[in-house]
């Protein structure tokens, strides 16, 4: 079965500053995708950024970037520039690629706060 | 397009009722599921549906029932609610095409309260 660990509960970061939240997974799979979602006091789940398996290269959204270790099963997000609107929960979520069935796992979350 | 709509925001349940959480989407997605999220441990996939007709259940699927009779709406059901059961639940929707991206859409969270 795959799973997601997240072993960071809470993490703090001083505003402009940089900070990256850890993510491993495991599967057998050679096909899949990874995930960050930004959960803000709202509750509202908000895509971050994604990352196909297959792709090598780094995926990058504006401030948000991944560092993605498939031999080590890791999947890290790093925040650069933070915004007090940064503050939120993050998860990293995996999904199957093949059966393609929309079905996430889901990491613990942790949670960002971030000093002004 | 409202995306994923979810009814009502707020419930609160006392021990043995039941109620069913509604869920709607407008964006013809195939896929729909649902989701209960507790402290300390994320996400949790309760059951989840890939077109009208068809459901399956996720990981946490005890005490709770669904259908799938269109592809707009996922209603889930409680028919016995129990103080376990006090969560926030997510429903969420995709598109069915292979090949892509699993990316979910998630509706705004029901918080339920069962006493």
């Amino acid at each position: 079965a795959q799973t997601v660990t997240q072993s960071q509960p809470e993490m703090s970061v001083q505003e402009a500053e940089t900070v990256t939240l850890s993510c491993t997974y495991d599967t057998s799979e050679s096909d899949y995708y990874l995930f960050w979602y930004k959960q803000p006091p709202s509750r509202q789940m908000i895509l971050v950024i994604r990352q196909e398996a297959y792709k090598q290269q780094n995926a990058t959204e504006n401030r948000f970037s991944v560092n993605f270790q498939k031999a080590a099963k890791s999947f890290s997000l790093k925040i650069s520039d933070s915004q007090l609107g940064d503050a939120a929960m993050y998860f990293c979520a995996y999904s199957k690629g093949s059966s393609n069935t929309g079905k996430l796992i889901f990491g613990q979350g942790t949670t960002l706060q971030v000093k002004p | 397009n409202a995306g994923v709509t979810q009814t009502p925001k707020f419930q609160v349940l006392k021990t043995g009722q039941s109620m069913t959480l509604q869920c709607a989407q407008d964006m013809n997605h195939e896929y729909m599921s649902w989701y209960r999220q507790d402290p300390g441990m994320g996400l949790r996939l309760i059951h989840y549906s890939v077109g009208a007709g068809i459901t399956d259940q996720g990981e946490v699927p005890n005490g709770y029932n669904v259908s799938r009779s269109t592809t707009e709406d996922f209603p889930l059901r409680l028919l016995s609610a129990a103080p376990s059961q006090t969560s926030v639940y997510f429903c969420a929707s995709s598109r069915g095409l292979a090949g892509i991206s699993n990316e979910q859409f998630f509706g705004p969270g029901t918080r339920l309260t069962v006493l």
